[in-house]
């Protein structure tokens, strides 16, 4: 059991270039997450998902796409990286909302520096 | 959104207890107190929630005062592993946890 894994761990882009990253869960939770934390700072909710091939947006959206295709899989996008993305980026998942009481479950991170 | 107040840093000697103090004044009726924590380079951990009766789990004690506007996360004996930032959410509006800047604990020997 893996829990959450995040891909990339590392990433280095140059302004204007794209990536997309990777989080994927084997908890079959249906509730995943993305934040970014900044140095010094808190997390902030940049999207989630409630359910396969839904989306909504977080606190931060702007410059950020996300997909749920897969119920495992929760994918980050950035189609014109900015330094202002620089950044630790986690991804997490639950089973329901913390509203309900549920504990969300977070990977390790990917690190993003964009130059 | 749903907010809440904790101290910036706290100290605790190692084996003593630590109890980490949180506001929310502006806590729902139905919302949960959820707390996570953060060790160096790690992602946040689950610690423990409740809703109005304390909670006990392996990890640490909550106590949820009467009228709901504060908890306490208390942490029995605390070692240099719990050195960490500990994070008290509301949890507010479903599915969005806001993580504010949290407490820092630093354990000495």
């Amino acid at each position: 059991n893996a829990g959450v894994t995040q891909t990339p761990k590392f990433r280095v882009l140059k302004t204007g270039q794209s990536m997309t990253l990777l989080c994927a869960q084997d908890m079959n939770h249906e509730y995943m997450y993305w934040y970014r934390q900044d140095p010094g700072m808190g997390l902030r909710l940049i999207h989630y998902s409630v359910g396969e091939g839904t989306t909504a947006k977080g606190e931060v959206p702007d410059g950020y796409n996300v997909s749920r295709l897969k119920k495992q899989n929760f994918l980050l996008g950035l189609e014109s990286a900015a330094p202002s993305q620089t950044s630790v980026y986690f991804c997490a998942s639950s089973y329901s909302n913390g509203a309900a009481g549920d504990e969300q479950y977070f990977g390790p991170g990917t690190r993003l520096t964009v130059t | 959104d749903a907010k809440t107040t904790q101290p910036n840093s706290m100290e605790s000697n190692e084996e003593e207890p630590v109890h980490l103090p949180c506001n929310h004044s502006t806590i729902s009726g139905t919302d949960y107190i959820h707390w996570y924590r953060q060790l160096p380079s790690q992602g946040p951990e689950y610690v423990i929630h409740g809703l109005t009766s304390n909670v006990n789990n392996r990890m640490a004690s909550l106590a949820i005062a009467e009228d709901r506007k504060s908890s306490t996360l208390i942490l029995h004996r605390a070692t240099l592993r719990d050195a960490a930032v500990y994070y008290c959410i509301d949890t507010g509006t479903a599915s969005k946890l806001t993580f504010g800047t949290g407490t820092r604990l630093q354990v000495t020997l």
